[in-house]
Formats: structure tokens, sequence, C-alpha cells
């Protein structure tokens, strides 16, 4: 079975603390992705990685960044944070592939971050 | 622009019966893959289902089905029997795969009440 792991279940930061969230996955795959999720707005992504050291912004990047040295470990910070990037973060991996199923996105079980 | 569109926020069934979550989606791709995913209240994300652009037949997997309609460009679950545990968010997905398949969105998903 594929397993994502996210570090952190629940955290409460305070605003303008560097935030560190991380993640990862025991399935060689080699995307990696960071959601976000947030009631009546579903899924939205973040930023994610296709190789190591490598990053693409999705669709909302602004006051994100990410760190990917190892294959397996995707990490998101959040340089400086803020009440509106309270919300539940979802790590995702998959394989480099176009082939049927194989397609499939595995998560993590999420993370719920507070920013007081 | 790709879009997925799930316009039922709420679902109530009765225990035992079928029931059905609209999706439908946008893109000018041709060659594209279409997901079911379960979030229960835990909040982890559990892949259901998946259908090929090209997929000639319906993709069933136990209790669920997806009515793939690819001219009207939906792409509905069918869950039968409906049971207890099956009360949770569901997220219709899609992924492009002539790009190689990096970025998968999501829509704001329908929350499904089953009623004993």
């Amino acid at each position: 079975d594929v397993k994502v792991t996210q570090s952190s279940r629940y955290l409460v930061k305070r605003t303008g603390e560097k935030v560190f969230l991380e993640c990862v996955q025991d399935m060689d795959h080699e995307n990696m992705f960071w959601y976000r999720q947030d009631p009546g707005l579903g899924l939205r992504l973040i930023y994610f990685s296709y190789d190591v050291k490598m990053k693409e912004k999705g669709d909302i990047p602004e006051g994100y960044s990410v760190s990917r040295e190892k294959k397996e470990r995707f990490s998101l910070i959040l340089e400086s944070a803020s009440t509106n990037q309270t919300s539940m973060y979802l790590c995702a991996s998959s394989l480099l592939t176009t082939g049927g199923a194989g397609n499939t996105i595995y998560f993590g079980e999420g993370s719920w971050l507070t920013v007081v | 622009a790709q879009k997925i569109t799930q316009t039922q926020p709420g679902m109530f069934v009765q225990e035992k019966e079928a029931v059905t979550l609209d999706c439908t989606y946008d893109t000018s791709d041709q060659s594209y893959g279409l997901f079911w995913y379960k979030q229960p209240s835990s909040g982890e994300m559990i892949f259901l289902i998946y259908q090929g652009s090209y997929d000639e037949q319906n993709a069933t997997e136990g209790r669920y089905s997806l009515n793939f309609q690819k001219a009207r460009k939906s792409a509905n679950l069918v869950i039968s029997a409906s049971q207890l545990g099956d009360s949770a968010m569901y997220f219709c997905a899609m992924r492009d795969l002539n790009t190689g398949g990096f970025k998968t969105i999501f829509g704001a998903g329908t929350r499904l009440f089953v009623k004993a």
C-alpha cells in the first residue's frame, strides 16, 4: 500500500511565524503535491514537484514555498504565517506516468493549521 | 481552462438505496483521467474509482460505478446499496494526461449523508 505521511496532524501557530509542514512517501513516486482545502472551494494546488530539487507553482503559490531535497520528502513552508492561511493542508504523491489508473494520486491524512 | 463542477453541496440518501453524485468537467484536451475520492470526517482522502477518457466502458469498483458520458462531459459517481459508513465528502477530480499528468484539479465536493 502507498503510504504518504504528514508529520503534524494539528498545529497552532502565531501570525508571522515560519511554519514547516513535512511530508514523506514510501512508494518511490516521482510526483509530489501540496494542496490546500477550504470549505466550498475544494482542493487547490499550491505547489508540485516532479523530481528532486524541481518545483512548479500551482494555482495559489503566494505566501508559500517548498523544498524537495530527497525524492521521498516534500516540505511546505509558510515564510510568515498569516490568519488567511488557516486551513487544511494535504500532501499527495503519484507516479510519473500517463497510463491508466497509474495517474492516481495518493494523499496523506492532512494537517490542520490554525494561525492566530 | 480546466474546471470541475459539483453542483450538489449536500445529498441525503436512505441506507441501502442507491445515490448518484454529479460531476461535470470542462477541458479542451482529448486525453484525460477522471477520479473520485472519498473524505471521511477524519480527513484522509481515499481513492475510489478511475475513468480514462478513452475507456469505452464505465468503470466499476465494488459498490461504486462511474457513469461516464463523454459528449456531455459528465462523470457521475453512483453508489449502490448505501451504507452508514458512506457518509463523507466526495470529490470529483480530473488530470490532463497530455501535459505529463502533473496537475490534478478538484471540484468543491459533495457531502453525502446516509440515513438509517
